[in-house]
């Protein structure tokens, strides 16, 4: 199955600390956007990447950064956690920025303590 | 920014009852998707709506996108116990990529 695959999907940091979550998406898309979405919620639009380049950015601050790779994989890099961005972590891959759909990962759970 | 919302919250229904959920937009939409997400699970896209007063049927799923769209409507008709989950619609694009804030469906067999 050529699906989105995320990695890790369980993490635990403490408050202060940095992560990075790891997303491959679905083989021959191109496009990929990350989302938070803490329990009980829908999801939140962090940003979208294309072409290595961050196309669209939600309502979160400069503490969440991301990267493109060659291979359309990604990145998403969160600096001096705070116990509110514990959440799961969505990361959604697409063809042409999203106008077809978008397949989702299982996500990424994390936990800040 | 841009807000979109849906009704009702949460729904519960007889197993073969039909269901319905609304999304609203704040402004008009270049398409709207949908999505369902299973308990604990992650969103599957469903369907994509693009042309003002569109209607799209997948088996007992029937969508709706408005005259002005700027709002949609998902409809099962017959519900079962497979059809739980919460339901997103999603205005989606090159605008920001906006979920509603969904609706959650319980069906009591």
């Amino acid at each position: 199955d050529a699906g989105v695959t995320q990695s890790p999907t369980h993490l635990i940091k403490t408050r202060g600390q940095q992560v990075t979550l790891r997303c491959s998406p679905k083989s021959g898309h191109d496009t990929v956007s990350w989302y938070q979405q803490a329990l009980g919620q829908g999801p939140q639009f962090i940003f979208q990447y294309y072409e290595e380049e961050e196309r669209q950015r939600g309502n979160f601050p400069d503490r969440f950064s991301g990267h493109q790779f060659p291979n359309y994989s990604s990145e998403l890099n969160v600096n001096a956690l705070l116990l509110g961005d514990s959440a799961l972590y969505l990361c959604a891959s697409s063809l042409d920025r999203g106008l077809q759909g978008y397949t989702f990962g299982s996500g990424t759970r994390l936990t800040v303590v | 920014g841009q807000q979109v919302m849906q009704i009702p919250q949460y729904q519960h229904v007889q197993e073969g009852e039909d269901f319905t959920t609304y999304c609203n937009s704040s402004t008009t939409l270049s398409n709207i998707q949908w999505y369902k997400q299973r308990p604990g699970g992650h969103p599957v896209f469903l369907i994509q709506l693009v042309k003002s007063g569109e209607v799209k049927k997948q088996k007992r799923l029937t969508f709706q996108f408005g005259e002005a769209k700027k709002n949609s409507s998902l409809h099962i008709t017959a519900t079962q116990t497979t059809d739980v989950g919460t339901y997103f619609c999603v205005g989606g694009g090159y605008q920001k990529v906006t979920f509603g804030t969904g609706t959650k469906l319980q069906v009591i067999p």
